[in-house]
């Protein structure tokens, strides 16, 4: 079946603009997570959600990053005024129900020159 | 003291022999362990998931997990060249609220398995 989906794969922007990161998560899973992966670090926590209630947002850097889920499926992550720190791969995860076995969308690379 | 720890590496096995990945992790209440694989410009790969102590075994892959002592590791046997990626330990720690969520990630081990 088909896995964790996200758009766009690669974005290049300029300091100062803002971003919209696309999520499609595995059909039936009904918990979503985006994570920031550093270079030679393990995926770093930001948010997630359960259906289109976002349970836990304690990971976004500050409030720049926002993120919606809001028909419970497709999720989007926003970065408003990017600055070259925010450079980095944006990684989505999902996992079905009752389980927290997350599954990891290919990840969205976001330049900030 | 970071909340998971793991041992960069490289790790360096031949080809055969028994990979060991070992994870340590901060005195939290935590609920589940996981394993990721990780291929150099991949996304990661759930390769195991454990919950309670003891050893699960899944092919070549054996994951052990020791509440007492806070440690989980990974064990491969049979190494291949073709497991030469780096490992991923992640702990899913209990919340105050209960919530079940976000997974926090040690850093990874670089495996290298020589033919």
């Amino acid at each position: 079946g088909a896995g964790v989906s996200q758009s766009p794969r690669y974005k290049v922007t300029k300091r100062g603009q803002d971003v919209a990161l696309r999520c499609d998560p595995i059909s039936g899973h009904v918990s979503l997570y985006w994570y920031r992966q550093a270079l030679g670090q393990g995926p770093e926590f930001l948010t997630y959600f359960n259906y289109e209630a976002q349970q836990d947002k304690s990971g976004l850097p500050n409030d720049r990053f926002s993120a919606e889920r809001p028909e419970g499926s497709i999720s989007t992550l926003t970065i408003q005024r990017t600055e070259q720190r925010d450079s980095a791969m944006y990684r989505c995860a999902s996992s079905p129900p009752s389980t927290n076995n997350q599954f990891f969308g290919p990840g969205t690379r976001l330049t900030v020159l | 003291q970071k909340e998971v720890e793991q041992n960069s590496g490289p790790l360096s096995v031949p080809e055969g022999a028994i990979a060991s990945l070992n994870c340590t992790y901060s005195d939290r209440v935590s609920q589940s362990f996981f394993w990721y694989r990780q291929y150099s410009g991949k996304s990661p790969e759930l390769i195991m998931s454990i919950y309670s102590n003891g050893d699960k075994e899944d092919g070549r892959f054996t994951a052990q997990l020791n509440k007492a002592s806070q440690y989980v590791s990974l064990l491969i046997r049979d190494s291949q060249p073709s497991d030469s990626a780096t490992y991923l330990c992640a702990v899913n720690f209990w919340n105050y609220g209960g919530s079940q969520g976000n997974l926090i990630f040690g850093k990874g081990t670089k495996l290298s398995v020589k033919p």
